[in-house]
């Protein structure tokens, strides 16, 4: 149990278009969303934090307006990013906490290249 | 705010030797603490966590409250331990703060 699964695995844009990243949680319930991103051969980032039903919490540095988070249901989270540029190349990758633990179930990652 | 660092980038050791992959954290609070690990061509999955105190694949981490660390140890490394091993903390299940990582590789 406790999977998560993310849509697509790769994309590819021009630039100045927008992209939308899917992230489920199959076979539970995630009141709770992470969005990472990841550059090559380097850590994980925390994006934003997403609950169902009400906005995202966003790290410092990161643009809201930019990367536009919603987690309309328990099981779906989206990540937009709009107006892509090359600098927004990079792995997202998502989780999932499951409802009363602090556990959180990782998706396989989405690469995004913008040319 | 709260850091997670690992000093390690890489640590190579023989199989059947021990491994101990180094993690400390600065926070002010009392964190959750974590080991997720990343196998080859695999997606990140959580090894173990502080509060569960539990031994998983051989593994187990103490948290020293004194020394603000959370090391990783196996006593007899096997060559399927080979992976990226990620220490991170969080508070109440929120903010996750991930270590750079530590690529571990088991030499036959």
């Amino acid at each position: 149990g406790a999977v998560v699964s993310q849509h697509p695995s790769w994309v590819i844009c021009k630039s100045g278009t927008s992209v939308k990243i899917e992230c489920r949680s199959l076979d539970f319930q995630a009141t709770t969303m992470f969005w990472y991103r990841q550059f090559p051969k380097q850590s994980l980032m925390l994006m934003a934090t997403s609950n169902e039903g009400s906005k995202a919490t966003y790290e410092q540095g990161v643009e809201k307006d930019k990367f536009l988070i919603n987690h309309a249901s328990l099981t779906l989270s989206t990540l937009t990013v709009t107006s892509a540029h090359p600098e927004d190349s990079s792995f997202y990758i998502c989780s999932a906490g499951r409802t009363g633990t602090y556990e959180q179930y990782f998706g396989p990652g989405t690469r995004l290249t913008v040319t | 705010a709260q850091r997670v660092t690992q000093p390690e980038k890489l640590l190579s050791v023989f199989k059947g030797a021990p491994v101990e992959l180094k993690c400390n954290y600065s926070y002010s609070g009392s964190p959750e603490l974590f080991w997720y690990v990343q196998y080859s061509r695999q997606r990140l999955q959580l090894l173990l966590r502080h509060i569960s105190r539990e031994s998983i694949k051989g593994f187990t981490a103490d948290l020293n409250k004194g020394e603000t660390s959370f090391h990783l140890k196996k006593p007899f490394a096997q060559e399927e331990d080979s992976a990226m091993y990620y220490c991170a903390l969080s508070l109440y299940g929120q903010n996750f703060v991930f270590g750079p990582g530590t690529r571990l590789s088991v030499l036959p």
